[in-house]
C-alpha cells in the first residue's frame, strides 16, 4: 500500500515567518498535487508537479518535486493570515489513482 | 465556485438510519469521486465512478454504496448509520486524470 506522509501535522506561526511543509513517500509517483482547504470548504488545487526536481512558484509559495519523484515540499515565504488552512498533498500512482496525505493544518497568527 | 454541487449541505439523522447524498459534477466531467473527512483529518477516498461505471474503490464500508447515473450525477448511500459515520462527505469531479474539483461538502451528523 502506498502511503504519503505529511509533516508537520500542525503548524502555528506568526505572520511574516517562513515555513516548509513536507510530503514524503517510499513510492514513486508520476505526479504530485498540492491542495489547500479552508474551513467549511472543499480542497482547491494549488499546483501539480510532474518532473523530478521540478520547482514551481505561486506568488509566495514554492513547490518542489524530489528528484526521485518520491517526495515534495511546499515553502511559504512571509506567511500571511490568508495562508491559514489545511494543506494536502496527493500523488498519482501507477494506476492513475490519487494517494492522499493526511494534511498539514497551518495557522498564521496576525 | 468549483461548479460541483452537493446536496444537502447539512444532514442530521439518528443511528440505524439511511441517508442519500447527491452530487452533480462540473459540466463535461465524466469522473466523480467520493471522500469522507472526519474532524480535523485528511481525506479518505471512498469510491470513483467514470461515465457511469465504478472505476476505483477505496476504504468504503459495505454499509455504503454509490452509483453514477446516465446524466452523470452521483449518489452516495449510507445505511445502518453509526455515530462514527459523522463527517464531512465531499464529492469531486474531473475530466480525466487532471485536477479534481471539489464540491462544498455535506456535513452529516449522526445522533
Amino acid at each position: 500500500t502506498q502511503l504519503l506522509e505529511q509533516s508537520p501535522q500542525f503548524l502555528s506561526i506568526q505572520e511574516g515567518e517562513n515555513l516548509t511543509v513536507y510530503c514524503n513517500s517510499s513510492s514513486v509517483f508520476s505526479s504530485l498535487q498540492w491542495y489547500r482547504q479552508e474551513p467549511g470548504e472543499g480542497p482547491v488545487l494549488l499546483v501539480t508537479v510532474v518532473t523530478g526536481g521540478e520547482v514551481k512558484k505561486l506568488k509566495r509559495l514554492t513547490f518542489q518535486f524530489g528528484d526521485a519523484r518520491k517526495d515534495s515540499s511546499l515553502h511559504i515565504t512571509a506567511a500571511q493570515p490568508g495562508d491559514t488552512g489545511l494543506y494536502l498533498c496527493a500523488g498519482e500512482d501507477s494506476n492513475y489513482q490519487l494517494i492522499w496525505g493526511a494534511g498539514t493544518k497551518l495557522i498564521i497568527k496576525p | 465556485d468549483s461548479g460541483v454541487t452537493q446536496t444537502p449541505k447539512h444532514l442530521i439523522t439518528a443511528t440505524g438510519q439511511r441517508v442519500t447524498l447527491r452530487c452533480s459534477p462540473r459540466s463535461g466531467d465524466l469522473s466523480v469521486y467520493w471522500y469522507q473527512q472526519s474532524l480535523d483529518q485528511g481525506l479518505q477516498f471512498l469510491i470513483q465512478y467514470y461515465n457511469g461505471e465504478e472505476r476505483a474503490k477505496g476504504n468504503i464500508l459495505e454499509r455504503f454504496s454509490a452509483q453514477q447515473f446516465p446524466d452523470l450525477h452521483s449518489e452516495l448511500n449510507l445505511s445502518s448509520l453509526e455515530l462514527g459515520d459523522s463527517a464531512l462527505y465531499f464529492c469531486a469531479s474531473s475530466v480525466g486524470r487532471d485536477e479534481q474539483f471539489f464540491g462544498p461538502g455535506t456535513r452529516l451528523t449522526v445522533l
